[in-house]
């Protein structure tokens, strides 16, 4: 079993729906990461929260809207998205306090989330 | 910019057999790296990381991986490998900025 749970593990949804992306930790850590990963491909980071705040956002379209409303949480907002987002969206977590700082923690993945879009 | 280079997309190995899984880096500065493991249908697993002191790293599920400062190489290693070690592994490095993962490499263990 993962330290960091997602739900749903699988989401089915037209371009027109709005649906949302669940994290969940209870490790204490105060990063926390989303990932889009295609089949067979490494991971791309889409945003980086740290101390609840956002850090980090790889130039990801604005149907894509991350929200961490505690320190535990994470949730990935989607609406009007695209049949090339389909992907597992995976959630992960991390004792860094600063993405841009020197520091050496893993960070620990969920199992993610299996999206299509139709 | 930090890289990260997995030369094999594939590595196939029999079981009891020692396998090698190759990784090169490039960063500036000291170098954190880390091997994480992905099963089908899982997310990433973390195996073992090098952040100073000794260049044999010991990590999860017997792996150890040699880092190799001159070669900037962290190749990933297991003395008798097993078929349920099949899955996609990938090399990552940390530098000053964020996580950056190789392409990845499916180890295929055959019984």
């Amino acid at each position: 079993d993962t330290e960091v749970t997602q739900t749903p593990k699988h989401l089915v949804m037209g371009m027109t729906n709005k649906k949302s992306l669940k994290c969940e930790q209870h490790m204490g850590h105060r990063a926390m990461y989303w990932y889009k990963q295609k089949a067979k491909k490494p991971p791309e980071l889409m945003f980086v929260y740290s101390y609840e705040k956002l850090s980090i956002n790889e130039s990801v379209p604005s149907r894509f809207s991350p929200e961490c409303p505690n320190s535990s949480l994470l949730n990935l907002h989607l609406h009007a998205l695209q049949p090339e987002d389909s992907a597992l969206y995976l959630c992960a977590s991390s004792q860094d306090t600063s993405q841009g700082g020197d520091s050496n923690q893993p960070q620990h993945f969920g199992d993610g989330t299996r999206l299509s879009i139709l | 910019a930090q890289s990260v280079a997995q030369p094999e997309d594939q590595v196939n190995v029999a079981e009891g057999n020692p396998l090698t899984v190759k990784c090169t880096y490039s960063v500036s500065g000291n170098p954190y790296l880390f091997w994480y493991v992905q099963y089908p249908n899982r997310g990433l697993q973390f195996l073992l990381k090098y952040i100073t002191g000794d260049n044999l790293v010991k990590g999860s599920y017997g792996f150890e991986a040699e880092f190799n400062k001159s070669q900037t190489s962290f190749h990933l290693k297991k003395p008798s490998a097993l078929v349920s070690d099949s899955a996609l592994y990938f090399c990552a490095v940390k530098g000053y900025s964020t996580l950056t993962f190789g392409k990845g490499t499916m180890l295929l263990v055959s019984p």
